[in-house]
């Protein structure tokens, strides 16, 4: 079975440049999650998608951060305009249908600085 | 107070030793608990979930104690591979099934 996969792996930008990050799930998998990880923290959940619906954006900055699944599959994730404090780790992860106990599968993280 | 809290670390355990760790919570409508392990600069990997009876994997076993609110993860003759970050993972059952993490233990197994 084919992992969550995520591009782009590492992503340097000045504060004030836009950045954009795509995530494909585990096939079959109607949960999406994109989380922010800054070092020495745990994940930071920004925004949970159901198919192509919104879940829970509860934590997304959306005067900067939007984020899109308009085909219930991959999804990207954008930045506009980035400040020094989003330097951290993006990571998606999906689940079969975000139910009681469903675990959570990763992607390996886009890993963003801002200079 | 937070919703999921966890002692940060580092436990320093020497090899071979027995180590456990506890993680709680704040809702008591919570319903479903993991452990995730997240090594240096990688993805969080689910290491076990975590079920009201309790349960064992090999040297893992993990607990939930509802009255008290914490869940537990015990790791027996402990190896140099099992340094990691471990996250603990609560869902509140409502109607977002909404995980809420841990900010992780440090362990560092020593030889």
């Amino acid at each position: 079975e084919a992992g969550v996969a995520q591009s782009p792996r590492y992503k340097i930008i000045e504060k004030r440049q836009s950045v954009a990050f795509w995530c494909n799930p585990i096939s079959g998998h109607a949960t999406l999650y994109w989380y922010q990880q800054i070092l020495g923290q745990g994940p930071k959940l920004l925004i949970q998608f159901q198919n192509n619906g919104v879940v829970d954006d509860s934590q997304l900055p959306k005067d900067r951060f939007s984020a899109e699944r308009l085909k219930g599959v991959d999804s990207t994730l954008k930045i506009q305009p980035a400040k020094l404090e989003d330097s951290a780790v993006y990571l998606c992860a999906s689940s079969f249908n975000g139910m009681d106990n469903q675990p959570q599968h990763f992607g390996d993280g886009t890993r963003l600085s801002i200079l | 107070r937070k919703e999921v809290e966890q002692d940060p670390g580092p436990f320093n355990v020497p090899e071979g030793a027995t180590v456990a760790f506890n993680c709680t919570y704040s809702n008591s409508a919570s319903q479903s608990f993991f452990w995730y392990r997240q090594d240096c600069r990688k993805e969080p990997k689910l290491l076990m979930s975590v079920y009201s009876s309790g349960n064992e994997d090999g040297r893992f076993t993990a607990q939930l104690n509802r009255a008290s609110q914490y869940i537990s993860l015990l790791i027996r003759d402990s190896k140099l591979s099992d340094s990691a970050t471990y996250l603990c993972v609560v869902n509140l059952k409502d109607s977002n099934y909404q995980l809420i993490w841990g900010a992780g233990t440090k362990l560092i197994i020593k030889p």
